[in-house]
């Protein structure tokens, strides 16, 4: 299995709290990804790092916010947590940006937001 | 806007039917990726597929691109149920390695 761990594996918050959910990787791999896994829509990316300090959006950022300041751990912050950010939060990590090489996932964060 | 529709989100069946589950598009995608999920855990790569035509089996499961690379199939022969799961296709399009993924085919094979 590759070395992908989450942290906090589980989060009850409250509307308007700031929210960090941490991914670390012991892989070295150079992509790292955060999606969000919502019945009915799979999994959609929020925002993915090319390297440290790189990082870019995906199709459902807005209210997200990510950093990378080593290569093994890329943060989701939400500044401000709302009801619809309530979901299960995978990271991603994959060695090249090749399109058939693959993304190993992360056990998954389960946030509720009240 | 879904890109990947996949059909169909649920099926239920008993063990040693045959299935197929469909993976489609508008649009060209430069490869076709297949995941497995479990519940609790992360979604698990199960084949890549890259030329359109392509097939490819595992074991039981037969894994088809579609000649344009727009479409995709999975068929799973003498379901079993350790076959049930969440099955996600995912399509690349040469940007950075992002993956589209489709909405999902939540399987279960009752014995």
């Amino acid at each position: 299995d590759a070395g992908i761990t989450q942290s906090p594996r589980h989060k009850v918050t409250e509307t308007g709290t700031p929210v960090t959910l941490r991914c670390h990787q012991t892989e070295n791999h150079r992509y790292m990804y955060w999606y969000r896994q919502d019945p009915g829509h799979g999994l959609r990316l929020i925002h993915y790092s090319y390297g440290v300090k790189d990082t870019d959006k995906g199709e459902v950022s807005d209210g997200y916010s990510v950093s990378r300041s080593k290569t093994e751990d890329f943060l989701l912050t939400l500044e401000s947590a709302t009801s619809s950010q309530t979901s299960v939060y995978f990271c991603a990590i994959s060695a090249t940006s090749v399109s058939y090489n693959e993304q190993f996932f992360g056990p998954g964060t389960r946030l509720t937001v009240l | 806007t879904q890109l990947l529709e996949q059909s169909p989100q649920f099926l239920s069946i008993q063990e040693g039917e045959n299935l197929t589950v469909y993976c489609n598009s508008s649009s060209v995608f430069s490869s076709l990726q297949w995941y497995r999920q479990e519940p609790g855990e992360g979604p698990v790569l199960l084949v890549t597929v890259v030329t359109g035509g392509e097939v490819k089996k595992l074991k039981r499961l037969t894994f088809q691109f579609g000649d344009a690379r727009k479409d995709s199939s999975l068929h799973i022969t003498a379901a079993q149920p350790g076959d049930t799961g969440l099955y996600l296709c995912a399509g690349a399009r040469n940007q950075g390695g992002k993956l589209i993924f489709g909405q999902g085919t939540e399987l279960s094979v009752k014995p």
